[in-house]
């Protein structure tokens, strides 16, 4: 029962540095999505996916890309990172995001420097 | 604009005792309410929801309870335990959010402490 994997953990980028945070989830849920939790602050999606080739943005997408190629995986990219984008990034699955509500991986703890 | 509020940072409770964690919201949309509780350095966890249809949600210790006129909502958790010392998260959904995605706006947390 892996439920929804998130890696990495940790890291820390330079400025100006991109990278990719994967997500992959084996519930075969078709809604997926990534949130951002700054401190003090409730979570703020990023983006979201309804299924395989399907995204689109949520609340705070600039910086950001995702793609979703397959049901099972949905990564988020940052390119030319900036402090702003310090946070800890969580990336949720779920099966009808009602009754269930959703499924979220352990977090990414990302600092840009 | 923050469209769902926890107005209280912080909780502490003695033990067996209950804890009342509030929540209110603006959009008028929202149709669908849950509660999430958030151990540190993991991810949060699903804990109860209720649909706007109902005013009362029980499920063993933890109850929500929805007042949509005043744009309440709290969770009722007794008798309350040590290891429900977590942040509880309130967050909405409504129906017509993103083409069905049915998006959750997520208020800033409550960090609840049960004192042994």
């Amino acid at each position: 029962n892996a439920g929804v994997t998130q890696t990495p953990k940790f890291r820390i980028l330079k400025i100006g540095q991109s990278m990719t945070l994967q997500c992959t989830q084996d519930m075969n849920h078709n809604y997926m999505y990534w949130y951002r939790q700054d401190p003090g602050m409730g979570l703020k999606l990023i983006y979201y996916s309804v299924g395989a080739g399907i995204t689109d943005k949520g609340e705070v997408p600039n910086g950001y890309n995702v793609s979703r190629s397959t049901t099972e995986d949905f990564p988020l990219r940052l390119e030319l990172a900036a402090p702003s984008q310090t946070s800890v990034y969580f990336c949720a699955s779920s099966i009808d995001g009602r009754s269930y509500g959703y499924t979220f991986g352990s977090g990414t703890r990302l600092t840009v420097v | 604009d923050q469209q769902v509020k926890q107005n209280s940072p912080s909780l502490s409770v003695q033990e067996g005792r209950i804890s009342i964690l509030n929540c209110d919201y603006t959009n008028s949309m929202f149709d669908y309410f849950l509660w999430y509780k958030k151990y540190p350095a993991e991810g949060p966890t699903f804990l109860i929801s209720i649909s706007s249809i109902k005013d009362k949600n029980e499920d063993g210790r933890f109850t929500v309870f929805l007042n949509k006129s005043a744009k309440h909502l709290s969770l009722h958790i007794v008798p309350s335990q040590p290891g429900d010392s977590a942040v509880y998260f309130c967050a909405a959904s409504h129906t017509y959010s993103g083409a069905g995605s049915y998006q959750l706006t997520f208020g800033k947390g409550t960090k609840l402490s049960v004192i042994p």
